[in-house]
């Protein structure tokens, strides 16, 4: 009874393929994050779905697309996959506040992707 | 704007002694402020938060953090370090400004020795 899962937990792949990340969450949550942790362990926010509605798109290349066909289910998919790609993605939801802020996220426990 | 400062990229304690791993934040607005725990090879875990309540929050664990508006400071400690306490420690702002981002400091690794 995991409460945000990700797979596949380990991805190893070579440049310039396609790839995608899946998370599903059973919190009943309505609001979904794609984070992006580096090796140096720092997160950066890279996009965040309310009700399948996407809220929240960083500075990201347009090689990443996040697409969520519920709002329990938020899904990562990259193409054309190159070296500084390689990296820790978190998946994490979490409740809409009218506030805007003030929700802790549920983590999922990442998606090593290696790109070789 | 928000933006947080994790005074410590590693703090190494010593088993049974106490645990303080320092954050002082920046925010345009009464924040909100979370500490959250990563072991390794997993997610990231909700150890506590404060959301304009009182002022010394307790989380899971034994850990807790004292909010200080004057220093702008949100530190986390522990009175007595456990070996399972060794892990990577993440201070978050959020404040109303912010749509729903949480800013995450750049961490502090703790190391508990035997």
């Amino acid at each position: 009874d995991t409460a945000v899962s990700q797979t596949p937990k380990y991805l190893v792949t070579q440049m310039g393929n396609d790839k995608s990340i899946k998370c599903e969450q059973n919190l009943g949550h309505d609001t979904m994050y794609w984070y992006k942790q580096d090796s140096k362990k720092f997160l950066k926010i890279m996009f965040s779905y309310n009700n399948k509605e996407l809220i929240i798109n960083e500075t990201v290349p347009n090689r990443f697309s996040p697409k969520s066909p519920d709002k329990a289910h938020l899904n990562l998919h990259i193409n054309s996959l190159e070296l500084g790609d390689s990296a820790v993605y978190f998946c994490a939801s979490s409740h809409f506040t009218l506030q805007g802020f003030g929700s802790p996220l549920h983590f999922g426990n990442g998606t090593r992707l290696t790109v070789t | 704007a928000q933006s947080v400062t994790q005074l410590d990229s590693h703090v190494s304690v010593s088993e049974g002694t106490p645990v303080l791993l320092r954050c002082n934040y920046s925010s345009s607005y009464s924040p909100s402020l979370f500490w959250y725990v990563q072991h390794p090879n997993k997610g990231l875990q909700l150890l506590l938060k404060y959301t304009s309540a009182a002022t010394l929050v307790k989380g899971i664990n034994g850990f807790e953090a004292e909010f200080k508006k004057s220093e702008t400071s949100f530190h986390l400690t522990k009175p007595s370090a456990h070996m399972s306490d060794a892990a990577e420690y993440f201070c978050v702002v959020s404040d109303r400004g912010s749509a729903r981002q949480l800013t995450f400091g750049s961490g502090t690794q703790l190391t508990v020795l035997p």
